[in-house]
C-alpha cells in the first residue's frame, strides 16, 4: 500500500502556478515533520522545503524562497506546496518525504512523485 | 550552504567487487550525514544515517564511515541489485543538501 501519494503536477507555462498535494494514508501524519524534495530530469536530488508537525516552523531552499509556500492540514492528513512564478528550472519530479525517527528522509518506496513541467 | 561533493561520478565494477564511494562536505557536518540509493523510476531509499548506522532492513554489505567533512559508503561485495545511483545528504545545517550522486554501473 502506498502511504504517501503526490498529485497536482502537470504542464504549466512560465510564470504560472500549481498546487501540489501529498496525501498520507497512514494514521499518524500529524506526528511527522514533512518535506518536499525534487529531481529535475536526469539530475540529482534537491531538498526544497520543510514544515514542522504543527506548521509553526518552515524552511525553504533559496531557489524557491518567495515563490513556493509549504503548508499542511493534519485533519486531512495532507501536505501541500503552492508554487507561484514558475520557471523552466522548476521542471522536476516532486516527492514528499517524512522525517523518520532519526530525522532523515523517508520516501514511500512505492511513491512515484508528481511531475511538474514548466514550458511554453 | 554546505556543498557535498561526491566522487567518483561513475563507478564501473563487476558483481562481487567492492565499491567505495566518497562524499566530501564543504564544512563540518559532524556525523549528520546519510546515504540513499536510487534506482531508475523509483524514489530514493535510505541506506545509512548518522554516517555509520544502517537503516532498517539494509543488508550488512552496506557500511558507512567518516565524520566532519569526509565520508565513505562501502558496499563490500556488489550484488546485481546494487547497481544504482547513490546520494549523500547532510542535515548539519539548513538548507539540507544532497551530493551530486555516484552512479554504480556494471562493468
Amino acid at each position: 500500500e502506498i502511504q504517501l501519494v503526490e498529485s497536482g503536477g502537470g504542464l504549466v507555462q512560465p510564470g504560472g502556478s500549481l498546487r501540489l498535494s501529498c496525501a498520507d494514508s497512514g494514521f499518524t501524519f500529524s506526528s511527522y515533520e514533512m518535506n518536499w524534495v525534487r529531481q529535475a530530469p536526469g539530475k540529482g536530488l534537491e531538498w526544497i522545503s520543510y514544515i514542522s508537525t504543527s506548521g509553526s516552523t518552515i524552511y525553504y531552499a533559496d531557489s524557491v524562497k518567495g515563490r513556493f509556500t509549504i503548508s499542511r492540514d493534519n485533519a486531512k492528513k495532507s501536505l501541500y506546496l503552492q508554487m507561484n512564478s514558475l520557471r523552466a528550472e522548476d521542471t522536476a519530479v516532486y516527492y514528499c518525504a517524512r522525517f523518520n525517527a532519526w530525522n532523515w528522509f523517508w520516501f514511500d518506496p512505492r511513491g512515484q512523485g508528481t511531475l511538474v513541467t514548466v514550458s511554453s | 550552504e554546505i556543498v557535498l561533493t561526491q566522487s567518483p561520478a561513475t563507478l564501473s565494477l563487476s558483481p562481487g567487487e567492492r565499491a567505495t564511494l566518497s562524499c566530501r562536505a564543504s564544512q563540518s557536518v559532524g556525523t549528520y550525514l546519510a546515504w540513499y540509493q536510487q534506482k531508475p523510476g523509483q524514489a530514493p531509499r535510505l541506506l545509512i544515517y548518522d554516517a555509520s548506522n544502517g537503516a532498517t532492513g539494509i543488508p550488512a554489505r552496506f557500511s558507512g564511515s567518516g565524520s566532519g567533512t569526509d565520508f565513505t559508503l562501502t558496499i563490500s561485495s556488489l550484488e546485481p541489485d546494487d547497481f544504482a545511483v547513490y546520494y549523500c545528504q547532510q542535515r548539519g545545517n539548513w538548507p539540507l543538501t544532497f551530493g551530486g550522486g555516484t552512479k554504480v554501473e556494471i562493468k
